[in-house]
């Protein structure tokens, strides 16, 4: 079935270095992405999202990058922290009856100090 | 977390009895929803509501029921519950169908 992954369950950084989390989709039609950070013992929060009108999106320490043409979502946070540490996972809005998004299983980020 | 409150945080029960996880919003939301999270699934849609009395089903529905009664409430019951059932529930909120989610703090469930 069509579902969004992440290509490497774990990361790991030094401080200050840039992270960049991958994440592949596989539904075509797709037209909305979103980025979430879960913290251990806390829900999923939301950090940034980009709809398929556009190839990048910046926030505050994070850029969000989409290839459309390989199916291909990326979330890159610049000089990144300790407090960076958490499982980091993409959703895609799957337009799909009875599912709202799609959610990938994540990538655990371990930023070392 | 803010504007979502699941209640209780923490629950241990025994096989066969009945559950009910709550979830109190203060944003005004048309779009509840319940997710569970478990390792090696990531998280999987129970049930969503897209207004009060209006529920349906998501991909893992059997063994829970839902109600919402007021905008702001969305109960997640489980009549009877089962090991398998031992995860972590996460209650969401969106404005729109398909829009990016808000999450609570999640409910730590225990079926022993």
């Amino acid at each position: 079935g069509e579902s969004v992954g992440l290509h490497l369950p774990t990361l790991s950084v030094q401080e200050g270095d840039n992270s960049i989390i991958n994440c592949a989709y596989s539904n075509s039609a797709s037209d909305y992405f979103i980025w979430y950070k879960q913290e251990s013992g806390k829900g999923p929060q939301f950090i940034i999202d980009i709809r398929s009108n556009m190839d990048k999106r910046q926030g505050q320490r994070v850029t969000v990058l989409l290839n459309k043409t390989v199916k291909h979502l990326s979330l890159q946070i610049a000089a990144t922290q300790p407090g960076d540490s958490a499982v980091y996972f993409c959703a895609e809005n799957s337009n799909q009856a009875g599912t709202a998004l799609i959610f990938g299983k994540g990538t655990t980020l371990s930023v070392s100090s | 977390d803010a504007g979502i409150t699941q209640s209780p945080r923490h629950k241990v029960t025994e096989t066969g009895t009945p559950v009910t996880l709550r979830c109190h919003q203060t944003e005004n939301h048309r779009y509840m929803y319940w997710y569970r999270q478990d390792p090696g699934h990531g998280l999987r849609l129970i049930h969503y509501s897209y207004g009060v009395k209006d529920t349906d089903k998501g991909e893992v529905s059997d063994g829970y029921s839902v109600s919402r009664s007021k905008t702001e409430d969305f109960l997640l019951t489980l009549e009877s519950a089962t090991s398998s059932q031992t995860s972590v529930y996460f209650c969401a909120i969106s404005a729109g169908w398909g829009e990016k989610l808000f999450f609570g703090s999640g409910t730590q469930l225990s079926v022993l």
